[in-house]
């Protein structure tokens, strides 16, 4: 398996553009996470899928960020406008179906830079 | 937001020396305390996800032990070599899904 796969691998955009970024989950793993890597606040979860239906969002900063998973093997992460604070790196993780005390993989990262 | 916590936020050890690190976490509600290994410009990787009190996890030169009833967890690494150097990072599970990272420990080896 090749591992979680995110797109692009950096992103480079200015203030109020829209950002759309990508994950690729391991096949038949269920559960779905997408996290926000930053000096200030460190790796902190956004939103999580169960069976692409979205548990906990309590995460996401603001409605300008949003996320769907409209199948098992597609997942984005959209901010629109973008802005210079949202400029991070954002990680996509999956777990397998038992969930529980297993280990999420992550994905390489989208680097994201809001001018 | 569940507090987890991480010290000492940066480390430097020469070569062959053994180290530690410790992570704290809500001692209420524990459902599993996982360990990452991420170095620079790649993706976090697991070492361990730690479930009962008093248990022990060892990966190599690299052992973790687990305190749930005082809420803690240390990380040893055992005569540290230049490829240990990265950022060690703990997150706190009360659900067995949505983990809560400390903000890490940056280790770095020389030689």
């Amino acid at each position: 398996d090749a591992g979680v796969i995110q797109s692009p691998r950096h992103e480079v955009t200015e203030m109020g553009q829209e950002v759309t970024l990508r994950c690729k989950p391991i096949s038949g793993h269920n559960s779905l996470f997408w996290y926000r890597q930053t000096m200030m606040r460190g790796l902190e979860l956004l939103i999580y899928f169960n069976n692409n239906v979205p548990i906990d969002d309590s995460g996401m900063p603001e409605d300008r960020f949003s996320a769907k998973m409209p199948n098992a093997s597609f997942s984005t992460l959209k901010i629109q406008p973008s802005e210079p604070r949202d400029s991070a790196v954002y990680f996509c993780a999956t777990l397998p179906l038992a969930g529980g005390y297993n280990e999420q993989f992550f994905g390489p990262g989208t680097r994201l830079t809001v001018l | 937001i569940l507090n987890v916590e991480q010290s000492p936020q940066s480390l430097h050890v020469q070569e062959g020396d053994s180290t530690n690190f410790t992570c704290s976490f809500p001692s209420s509600n524990f459902y599993a305390l996982h360990w990452y290994r991420w170095e620079t410009a790649k993706s976090p990787e697991a070492l361990f996800v730690m479930t009962l009190n008093g248990d022990e996890k060892k990966k190599g030169r690299i052992s973790a032990t687990l305190n749930t009833k005082e809420g803690y967890s240390y990380l040893y690494i055992k005569g540290s070599q230049p490829e240990d150097s990265a950022t060690y990072l703990c997150a706190f599970t009360n659900s067995g899904y949505a983990l809560n990272f400390g903000k890490g420990t940056s280790l770095l080896v020389t030689p």
